[in-house]
C-alpha cells in the first residue's frame, strides 16, 4: 500500500493562474479531506468528501474546488491563485469517517507570488 | 463543534513521562476524543482515540474523566524523537465537519 499520495510536492504559481493538486489513496476509503496549514498554525479544513460524487465545503473553502469521480482521487483546483493561498496542503482518507484514524499524506507546499 | 483548548507549548526531558491535558468543556455525547502528532515537513500521524475512561496502545495512553470536559494524553519515557506538535480532537461521526485542528501544543524533549 503506497497509503495517501500528493503530487506535487512542491509548486510555485503566479498570482491569477489555476493548478490542480493531485491526491490519490489505495486503501478503498470513503472519506477524504483537504486542509491547508499556514506556518505556525494548525490545519484547516478547505473540502472534503464522504463518498464519489459527493463532495462539502469545510472551514475555508473560497478560492478552491474539488470533485470526486472515483473512490481513488480527490483533486483541489485552485481557480485563481492569490499570495493568500501560500500554505502547506495536506490530503487525507479515512475508512470510517470522524470516529475513525486519518491517514495524511506529505503534502504539497505551494507559494504565490 | 466542541472547542478545545490546550498549551501551546511543553518541555521535557528525555526519559520522563509527558502528560498533555486537552480542555473540551462543552463535548457532545456522540463525540470522540483524538489525538494526533505531527513532526516538521510532515502531515499529522494518529496517536490514539478515545471516548471514555483510559485507553492504551503501544505509543500512548489517553486517560478521560468521568465528566468528559477534558482528556489527557499520556507519553511513557519520551525520547528526543518524540519533539512533535500534538493536536487534541473532538467529534463524532460526521466526517469533516468535526475534524478541527487548533494550534496543538510543541512539546519539546531536551537531553
Amino acid at each position: 500500500n503506497a497509503g495517501v499520495t500528493q503530487t506535487p510536492k512542491f509548486q510555485v504559481l503566479k498570482t491569477g493562474q489555476s493548478m490542480t493538486l493531485q491526491c490519490a489513496q489505495d486503501m478503498n476509503h470513503e472519506y477524504m479531506s483537504w486542509y491547508r496549514q499556514d506556518p505556525g498554525m494548525g490545519l484547516r479544513l478547505i473540502h472534503y468528501s464522504v463518498g464519489a460524487g459527493i463532495t462539502d465545503q469545510g472551514e475555508v473553502p473560497n478560492g478552491y474546488n474539488v470533485s470526486r469521480s472515483t473512490t481513488e482521487d480527490f483533486p483541489l483546483r485552485l481557480l485563481s491563485a492569490a499570495p493568500s493561498q501560500t500554505s502547506v496542503y495536506f490530503c487525507a482518507s479515512s475508512l470510517t469517517g470522524g470516529r475513525g484514524e486519518q491517514y495524511f499524506g506529505p503534502g504539497t507546499r505551494l507559494t504565490v507570488t | 463543534l466542541a472547542k478545545t483548548t490546550q498549551p501551546i507549548s511543553m518541555d521535557s526531558y528525555e526519559g520522563q513521562e509527558v502528560n498533555i491535558t486537552c480542555s473540551h468543556n462543552n463535548i457532545a455525547t456522540n463525540d470522540y476524543i483524538t489525538w494526533y502528532q505531527q513532526f516538521p515537513s510532515q502531515g499529522p500521524r494518529f496517536i490514539i482515540q478515545g471516548y471514555k475512561t483510559k485507553v492504551t496502545n503501544e505509543v500512548a495512553s489517553l486517560f478521560i474523566p468521568a465528566d468528559r470536559k477534558s482528556s489527557t494524553l499520556s507519553l511513557p519515557r519520551v525520547s528526543l524523537s518524540d519533539t512533535a506538535v500534538y493536536y487534541c480532537l473532538v467529534g463524532d461521526h460526521n466526517y469533516g465537519q468535526n475534524f478541527v485542528f487548533g494550534p496543538g501544543t510543541r512539546l519539546s524533549v531536551l537531553p
